[in-house]
């Protein structure tokens, strides 16, 4: 079956710009989480859509936002870009919210969004 | 979520088992051990998962010792393709709960030609 896929793969920005990035879970999964991975601080948990809801949020600025479809598909937005939001953005699928297990989780490649 | 400490690098040659050590001294009656890797530029991949038996899949053993404060996850014969960054979480285990993964620095496992 296919896995998770995000687009794009990778992605330059401008300081000031925003960015809006695309997650399609695995076909079933109702889940999408979030995460941003830097060097400096590792796997960061941003938020989790189940049911076109959020369901939980770590803790990022208001810039970092993000909806869920009908479909299952998720997009993340960041607006007003810095430097420091360059970062791996990956999200993961999963078939309820939490799942229960923590083996429940498929991620996808990511996207890396560099800002300049 | 309980904490967790891995050491930062490890190396092991190919062909020869890999044990990754994890410290979870203060890990709750119902928590998980669960051991996911990432290789390098891709996203993070479940590897096991445990409670308080040892666990065995076809990729790797799980032993976690009696008291469960700490486990090892345990690769039988590495090969190249091994070469990861590994990461124990402890998580409670329960449907409905909105509880993320919660990931730490992890190991560097370098498997040696």
């Amino acid at each position: 079956k296919a896995g998770v896929t995000q687009t794009p793969r990778y992605l330059i920005k401008t300081r000031g710009q925003q960015v809006t990035l695309s997650c399609s879970p695995i076909s079933g999964h109702r889940s999408v989480s979030w995460y941003q991975q830097t060097p400096g601080q590792g796997l960061q948990f941003l938020f989790e859509y189940f049911s076109e809801t959020q369901r939980n949020k770590g803790n990022f600025p208001g810039r970092f936002s993000g909806r869920q479809f009908s479909n299952s598909r998720s997009e993340m937005n960041v607006s007003t870009l810095e430097l420091g939001d360059s970062a791996l953005y990956l999200c993961a699928s999963s078939f309820g919210v939490g799942t229960g297990h923590g083996y429940g989780y498929t991620f996808g490649s990511g996207t890396r969004l560099t800002v300049v | 979520d309980a904490k967790t400490t891995q050491p930062p690098s490890m190396d092991c040659a190919e062909g020869r088992a890999a044990n990754l050590p994890c410290n979870h001294s203060t890990i709750s009656g119902n928590e998980y051990v669960y051991w996911y890797r990432q290789i390098h530029s891709q996203g993070p991949q479940y590897i096991i998962h445990g409670l308080k038996n040892n666990e065995t899949n076809e990729m790797a053993s799980l032993i976690i010792t009696e008291d469960r404060k700490s486990s090892t996850l345990i690769l039988p014969h590495a090969t190249l393709r091994d070469t990861a960054v590994y990461y124990c979480i402890v998580r409670v285990a329960g449907t409905g709960s909105a509880r993320q993964l919660t990931f730490g620095s992890g190991t560097q496992l370098t498997v040696l030609p």
